[in-house]
């Protein structure tokens, strides 16, 4: 089974809307990190958040994460049609070992 | 810096043929090397990793293989393609330890007729 699930699987909005994804995870973890993937491309590292940290900012990406609730979730403000993409959520596991588990993503879809 | 490549970018093959997939890395030393594979609309199935020369560690049964000859080369094989092996596949590299962030190269679309 998956390690990381983002919610919801596909979104569209208008540019200059903010845009939330979900990710919910089901084992302890050590972090957890969201990357983006234009079509066809390669994965780009957006923001990796420590298990013992609530937020994270860069820029207009806001992260944050509970881990009572074993969830994370990702909001880019003021979202521009380049933000279209696929955000992946990715996680540790927390079992010492080396394996990043990625999640199925969500498809963002910014309307100019 | 550190920069990665996959080649090549593209690749059709017939059932049945071999494949070689390369990545190599360049600007780090001994470097936790992965490769993954995509399905269309998909999220990532994490096919091998590698913690040093000759380490192979496989996630999947498959009719793939993987080795890494250098330290920042890893290669990706099949002796027989079988149709189910199409899709994007990725290779990324990230430092010693669980849990680091990764870099991925740009990835190689693979479609097996």
């Amino acid at each position: 089974s998956q390690q990381g699930e983002e919610d919801p699987q596909a979104l569209s909005i208008q540019e200059g809307e903010n845009a939330t994804m979900n990710c919910s995870y089901k084992t302890s973890i050590n972090n957890l990190q969201w990357y983006r993937q234009n079509s066809g491309r390669g994965l780009v590292h957006l923001i990796l958040i420590r298990s013992n940290e609530r937020e994270k900012h860069s820029g207009r990406l806001r992260v944050t994460l509970d881990t009572s609730k074993k969830s994370s979730s990702l909001l880019i403000t003021a979202s521009r049609a380049a933000d279209t993409a696929s955000y992946f959520c990715a996680t540790d596991a927390n079992t010492g070992g080396f394996k990043t588990i990625f999640g199925a993503g969500t498809r963002l879809f910014v309307k100019a | 810096s550190q920069t990665i490549h996959q080649w090549p970018a593209t690749l059709v093959q017939p059932v049945g043929s071999p494949l070689s997939l390369e990545c190599t890395v360049e600007g780090t030393s001994n470097p936790n090397l992965y490769w993954y594979r995509q399905a269309a609309g998909r999220g990532l199935q994490l096919l091998f990793y590698s913690v040093g020369i000759g380490q192979i560690s496989s996630e999947v049964p498959q009719n793939l293989s993987a080795s890494r000859p250098q330290d920042r080369q890893f290669i990706l094989s099949s002796k027989k393609l079988l149709l189910s092996d199409s899709g994007f596949y990725l290779c990324a590299w990230s430092g010693t330890g669980g849990g680091e962030t990764q870099y991925f190269g740009p990835g190689t679309r693979l479609l097996v007729l």
